[in-house]
């Protein structure tokens, strides 16, 4: 079936530091690609998405591109912020639902 | 975000009892999910509407089950609760499904001792 699988954390990365998530997926057809956010003790929120290949999606500095002949989305961001310390999700969707990858946690240090 | 509220919040309670967990939408959205996170799991489904009266399984739908009477109201009902259940349990919205990515609620934790 259908999976997402993306690096395993936490990644710990100084302030301004250059930042790339792996995440690959397994599909049938052409799945939309999405990058969840999750901060602490809330809900996830849409980062950014991507509905076909070679289409990149991007918001808030972060950048990810669909690249079917690698079946690879992977997250990039040129220089994070503390702020940026959080819990990242790929997913894909799948008919009427999504699937998610398990999740990166992120820490950034000042 | 898409004015979703779960509640309770946090809920301590213990095995063998029935609990039910509300997530209540104001965006009339069609789609609505119920997941539970876990560490090391990530998201997982538990089960999903896709109108009222109409709920499928997810991938971890045992022990639990769902009403949808109002577009606006999705409960999640544990009959009766098992340590196992112990998770953040998170519901979810999407207008109308496929491409649209879903809108997520604050969750809420719940504890079965």
């Amino acid at each position: 079936g259908d999976s997402v699988t993306q690096m395993e954390g936490p990644v710990t990365l100084s302030e301004e530091a250059f930042l790339t998530i792996n995440c690959t997926y397994t599909a049938t057809g052409y799945p939309s690609l999405f990058w969840y956010v999750q901060y602490p003790g809330e809900g996830l929120q849409l980062l950014l998405k991507a509905t076909k290949a070679d289409d990149k999606g991007s918001n808030k500095g972060f950048e990810a591109t669909y690249r079917k002949e690698t079946t690879s989305f992977h997250l990039e961001k040129g220089s994070v912020q503390v702020s940026d310390s959080a819990v990242y999700f790929c997913a894909l969707n799948r008919d009427d639902k999504i699937i998610f990858g398990k999740g990166t946690r992120l820490h950034i240090l000042p | 975000d898409a004015g979703i509220t779960q509640s309770p919040r946090h809920k301590v309670t213990e095995t063998g009892t029935p609990v039910t967990l509300r997530c209540h939408q104001t965006e009339n959205h069609r789609y609505m999910y119920w997941y539970r996170q876990d560490p090391g799991h990530g998201l997982r489904l538990i089960h999903y509407s896709y109108g009222v009266k109409d709920t499928d399984k997810g991938e971890v739908s045992d022990g639990y089950s769902v009403s949808r009477s109002k577009t606006e109201d999705f409960l999640l009902t544990l009959e009766s609760a098992t340590s196992s259940q112990t998770s953040v349990y998170f519901c979810a919205t999407n207008r109308d499904s496929g491409n649209q990515p879903q809108h997520f609620g604050d969750g809420t934790r719940l504890s079965i001792l």
